[in-house]
């Protein structure tokens, strides 16, 4: 199986809003729920900001949003911030083995 | 807070066994209420997924992996472990453990370790 696709790298400006896309097939982002998109800093763990598609964990900011239009998936930013500036990388099931597909993972700057 | 760290040799020589260990607290994967996953990040390439324990035993692996991969649990501990044998320089890669959100499998991981770099190298 082949991975998810992202972009290599987005880029925004300070209170902008950026989408970040992830492209499957109808085999994983196209039929299950369970996509997600997570967070990961230089050297930190990586930090869950969606699950479900569209669900934020508790303590993440609703500046964070999830939406899928067939077998794409995407994450939305608003107002976007400094911290925001890290890599993004989605996740969905696959029904299949393996069960797990990862993205390439997205390098957001915040210019 | 749900913590876990990996441990073990950062340096593995080829045809060797890849060893690492994930500790984990605030968490009991003797409950039962989690699948607890290894993943892997080759420098410049996508996560690929490993596999997973269940405080059961019960193991998933991923195919590409599976002739290679042992994954275990020690619920007395609280810890799970991956072997990966034979390993080449292709196995060279960043390593994180992750807590898989019930109900499982999910494929959604809501907690993971720092990662450990193991090279593969003689």
């Amino acid at each position: 199986q082949s991975a998810l696709t992202q972009p290599a790298s987005v880029s925004g400006s300070p209170g902008q809003t950026i989408t970040i896309s992830c492209t499957g097939t109808s085999s994983d982002v196209g039929t299950y729920n369970y996509v997600s998109w997570s967070q990961q800093h230089p050297g930190r763990a990586p930090k869950l900001i969606l699950y479900e598609v569209y669900n934020r964990p508790s303590g993440v900011s609703s500046r964070f949003s999830g939406s899928r239009s067939g077998n794409t998936a995407s994450l939305t930013i608003s107002g976007l911030q400094a911290e925001d500036e890290a890599l993004y990388f989605c996740t969905s099931y696959t029904g299949s083995s393996p069960d797990v597909l990862f993205g390439g993972g997205t390098k957001l700057t915040v210019l | 807070q749900v913590h876990l760290q990996e441990s073990g040799p950062g340096l593995v020589k080829p045809s060797q066994t890849l060893s690492l260990t994930c500790s984990v607290s605030g968490d009991s994967i003797g409950s039962g209420n989690h699948y607890w996953d290894w993943i892997r990040q080759p420098a410049g390439r996508e996560l690929q997924w490993i596999g997973r324990v269940y405080s059961s035993g019960t193991t998933n692996y991923n195919p590409s992996l599976k002739s290679r991969v042992h994954i275990s649990v020690d619920t007395s501990k609280n810890q799970f472990s991956l072997n990966l044998r034979s390993v080449t320089a292709a196995d060279t890669a960043v390593y994180f453990c992750a807590r898989e959100k019930s109900p499982g499998p999910t494929a959604t991981f809501d907690y993971w370790g720092q990662g450990a770099l193991v090279t593969v190298s003689s």
